[in-house]
């Protein structure tokens, strides 16, 4: 079964940082591209970053860049997002999530992320 | 940004009716290698993203075939043939042809 699990959310001040983890298990890891997606509360879908199989290759929405580092480590199954200057709008549930343009997309259950005073 | 703009956002069904959801894309989704990525998620109250259909028309292993999807260049549809109860939720058109990938607003599937 493939599972994909995030941890490491919670609150934190503006200007403050976070790391996410998300462990996967149950297919190739090492094989797929990686996203992580957001939510804002009520809100819709965001993809903020994506980060190639081998980690050589990464992308990120505008609205993130020279903020948020995606990176994994293929030896260990687990896909990583690096959060600083964090701001209130940035508050959403992220998900980790393989979105491969063939077939076979997974999700994570999601992890909260708070911003606030 | 390719903008994805979907219709309508809430869309009351009668059980057992057909339904169909709309996106529209800013820009032609066709991709230089020949295909089309454009996908469709399901999100069910409480869970998270399912995706349903890829490259157009391609349903998920386990995805109901009351479940399709057409179009190409700009303009998809994703139908239900004869909606169920367990198809309610908010449904998400994505291209997956330009970074960022984008999704659409969100099309609310509620039981009449």
């Amino acid at each position: 079964e493939v599972q994909l699990v995030e941890s490491g959310g919670g609150l934190v001040q503006p200007g403050g940082s976070l790391r996410l983890s998300c462990a996967a298990s149950g297919f190739t890891f090492s094989n797929f591209w990686m996203h992580w997606v957001r939510q804002a509360p009520g809100k819709g879908l965001e993809c903020v970053a994506a980060i190639k199989e081998d980690g050589s290759q990464t992308s990120y929405v505008d609205s993130v860049k020279g903020r948020f580092t995606i990176s994994r480590d293929n030896a260990k199954n687990s896909l990583y997002l690096q959060m600083d200057s964090l701001r209130a709008e940035d508050t959403a549930v992220f998900y980790c999530a393989s979105l491969p343009r063939g077939s076979g997309s997974y999700w994570g259950q999601g992890t909260l992320v708070t911003v606030s005073s | 940004d390719v903008v994805m703009t979907q219709s309508p956002l809430s869309l009351p069904v009668t059980l057992g009716q057909p339904a169909s959801i709309s996106c529209r894309s800013s820009q032609s989704l066709a991709h230089s290698d020949g295909n089309t990525y454009l996908n469709w998620f399901q999100q069910r109250p409480g869970q998270s993203p399912r995706r349903l259909i890829y490259k157009v028309s391609n349903r998920e292993s386990g995805v109901p075939d009351r479940f399709s999807g057409s179009g190409s260049g700009t303009d998809f549809t994703l139908k239900i043939s004869r909606v169920e109860a367990e198809d309610v939720g908010v449904y998400y058109c994505m291209q997956g042809t330009r970074w960022p990938w984008t999704f659409g607003q969100g099309t609310k599937v509620e039981v009449k």
